[in-house]
């Protein structure tokens, strides 16, 4: 069975302080990894898709990078309007369009 | 354009009453979801249309009844919900079918409808 585990749970940071979200994942032939950011009462943003080991995506102050087991989502000297919670979700090759998601992790950046 | 808007954005109703969530997108895309979201926990997958069928229904309970009018559009009908059916209703979209073959599928989520049941 598919599983997504996201840490850590909840993350508060000082603007301007580099961190990282993990997100280790079990599934038998990835079709591709996913990080959303998703704002409280609203639908999830779309940020990343990474497909194979070693790949690299970045947006503004935020970079995804993926291993065989794990994503890490980097984010360098963040702002307070980063504040959300990162979710990360898994698609395998045999179950289509499904995704399963990891409980997600809270950040707030104070200023 | 990534946009998919669903109306209304809030939504309160007894547990007697029909109403309708209603989504829509304009990226032609062919596949098309309803999820649920309890607070401080991912999206729960509902239901999925591909090319305007339903093609997966993830034993939710019939009070809730999807339709796909049309390529665009996605309406999810309530009739008779519980006030544990409360929760963030998801409408996504993605431009290829589930089982579509190799290659990955990004879906893209609207703002979602905030549905209270009295």
């Amino acid at each position: 069975e598919d599983q997504v585990t996201q840490s850590p749970e909840a993350l508060r940071l000082q603007e301007g302080e580099s961190s990282s979200l993990n997100c280790s994942y079990t599934v038998s032939g990835l079709r591709g990894l996913f990080w959303y950011r998703q704002d409280p009462g609203k639908g999830p943003e779309f940020l990343f898709t990474l497909y194979s080991a070693g790949e690299e995506k970045e947006k503004e102050r935020l970079k995804a990078t993926l291993t065989k087991k794990e994503s890490f989502l980097h984010i360098t000297a963040p702002k307070p309007e980063d504040s959300a919670t990162y979710l990360c979700a898994v698609q395998q090759e045999t179950s289509g369009s499904r995704l399963t998601f990891g409980e997600g992790t809270q950040l707030t950046v104070n200023p | 354009d990534t946009e998919v808007t669903q109306t209304p954005k809030h939504l309160v109703m007894g547990m007697t009453n029909k109403k309708s969530l209603k989504c829509e997108q304009h990226m032609g895309h062919r596949a098309m979801y309803w999820y649920k979201q309890k607070a401080k926990k991912p999206p729960e997958l509902m239901f999925v249309y591909s090319y305007e069928k339903l093609s997966i229904n993830e034993s939710v309970p019939s009070r809730f009844s999807p339709e796909c009018p049309n390529s665009s559009l996605l309406n999810l009908h309530l009739h008779a919900l519980q006030p544990e059916d409360s929760a963030l209703y998801l409408c996504a979209s993605s431009q290829r079918p589930p089982y579509w073959g190799r290659g990955t599928d990004t879906q893209y989520f609207g703002p979602g409808t905030r549905l209270t049941v009295l």
